[in-house]
């Protein structure tokens, strides 16, 4: 059974930090990672999908990175602002879709 | 707007009253699927379906039934709910399996 872990599971910054979330993964087999965020008593909001054949991708102040040999992806936030506060989740595709239990960040005013 | 919709958005049932959640997508996505998420367990994956009449098990497939019989609607069939069914509920679709993914609201579903 594929594992995805998530480190920290809470980060509480202040604000205009720049800050890294980590997801760790057990098998390099992986079709793409991608990272969502939900806030309380929502869905979950796409932020960037990275397929394996790619190292990283950007979207605005976010950047994500995988690396498949070490098991391993970031995600990180530049100049983090309280509107960042949210629970962040990664999902790996082994063919099937396996997530992290994720980093709940908080960003203080 | 390009969205994934479920209902009921909540739901209180009871003990063996058969119950479907519906999902439909209006993003023309051939791959549609389902999950479950849990404290302390996380989203876990249900069922999926890479397109009409073709689905597949999940992780956690078991009490669970779903029918893909148009492209748009993904529907999640609980023939007989129990208690630990009890969960909050996302349907998500995408561009296939190695696609990007968007979720649903989720449907919150409690089992007495």
């Amino acid at each position: 059974k594929q594992e995805v872990t998530q480190i920290p599971a809470a980060l509480s910054v202040p604000e205009g930090e720049n800050l890294v979330l980590n997801c760790s993964f057990t098998d390099s087999a992986i079709y793409n990672l991608q990272w969502f965020r939900q806030d309380p008593g929502k869905g979950l909001t796409s932020l960037l999908l990275i397929q394996s054949s790619q190292r990283e991708q950007t979207s605005g102040r976010l950047n994500a990175s995988l690396d498949k040999s070490s098991g391993r992806s970031t995600l990180y936030i530049a100049a983090s602002q309280p509107g960042d506060s949210a629970t962040y989740l990664c999902a790996a595709n082994f063919n099937k879709f396996y997530f992290g239990s994720g980093t709940k960040l908080n960003v203080k005013p | 707007e390009a969205q994934v919709t479920q209902n009921p958005r909540y739901l209180i049932t009871v003990t063996g009253k058969k119950l479907t959640v519906t999902c439909s997508q209006n993003m023309n996505h051939e791959y549609m699927s389902w999950y479950r998420q849990d404290p302390g367990l996380g989203l876990r994956q249900i069922y999926y379906s890479m397109n009409v009449e073709v689905t597949d098990k999940g992780d956690v497939p078991e009490g669970y039934k779903v029918s893909r019989k148009e492209k748009r609607n993904f529907p999640l069939i609980l023939e007989s709910p129990s208690p630990n069914q009890t969960s909050l509920y996302f349907c998500a679709s995408g561009t296939g399996r190695y696609g990007e993914q968007f979720f649903g609201p989720g449907t919150r579903l409690t089992v007495l």
